[in-house]
């Protein structure tokens, strides 16, 4: 059973700082690994897609990914209140897609 | 823009009811997947289709089925309507291939409650 795991939260830190959420996965074949950024209510939307060992940065977020540790986390520099949202990992197999639990962020103005 | 959409916001059914949730994308993708999300629980897939005519199972098809007639449409069909069915339920769509990329597009959710 391929599992991917995540803090469920909440986190909160205050507007301005670094947040940052972080996600295992148990298969060592994964191919690619997403941040789904979810508001209540709503459906899960791409913010970050990451698939080489590293960082990999797009404005406030940045990925970060090491395969031989199995771990990839998501940093949002100056964290905003509209970031507030649950944050899901998914780690593609194949044709695929692993969803971990999501971490609920929240942002304090 | 990708677009995947789904027949219904929201939708009350009474238990023993066959319920058909519909999901449309514009974008030309092979495989398309239905999850249904729960609080604590996550995503959880249910069924998924690589293309026509196919599907395979997910983690949770006991319950499901699911018909795809055209490349665009995926159907989930819930034979006999129970409130442990109760659930959002969301359609993703993703072209096909591994490696890197090809991220799922989600449509806006089904929120269905059986009572």
């Amino acid at each position: 059973q391929k599992e991917v795991e995540q803090n469920s939260g909440p986190l909160s830190v205050p507007e301005g700082a670094i947040a940052s959420l972080n996600c295992t996965y148990s298969d060592r074949g994964s191919q690619s690994f997403f941040w789904y950024r979810q508001y209540s209510g709503k459906s899960p939307e791409l913010i970050m897609f990451i698939y080489s060992n590293g960082d990999k940065e797009d404005g406030r977020f940045t990925a970060q990914l090491n395969k031989a540790s199995q771990y990839v986390s998501l940093l949002i520099r100056d964290s905003q209140p509209s970031d507030s949202a649950t944050y899901l990992c998914a780690v593609r197999y194949g044709q695929n897609f692993v969803f971990g639990p999501g971490t609920r962020l929240s942002v304090l103005p | 823009d990708v677009k995947v959409t789904q027949s219904s916001r929201y939708l009350v059914k009474r238990t023993g009811e066959k319920v058909f949730l519909e999901c449309v994308q514009d974008m030309d993708h092979e495989n398309m997947f239905w999850y249904r999300q729960d609080p604590g629980l996550g995503l959880r897939l249910i069924y998924f289709s690589y293309d026509v005519k196919m599907k395979e199972k997910g983690d949770i098809p006991e319950g499901y089925s699911v018909s795809r007639e055209k490349k665009e449409r995926f159907s989930l069909i819930l034979e006999s309507a129970s409130t442990n069915q109760t659930s959002m339920y969301l359609c993703a769509s993703s072209f096909p291939g591994s490696g890197r990329l090809y991220e799922q597009y989600f449509g806006p959710g089904t929120r269905l409650t059986v009572t």
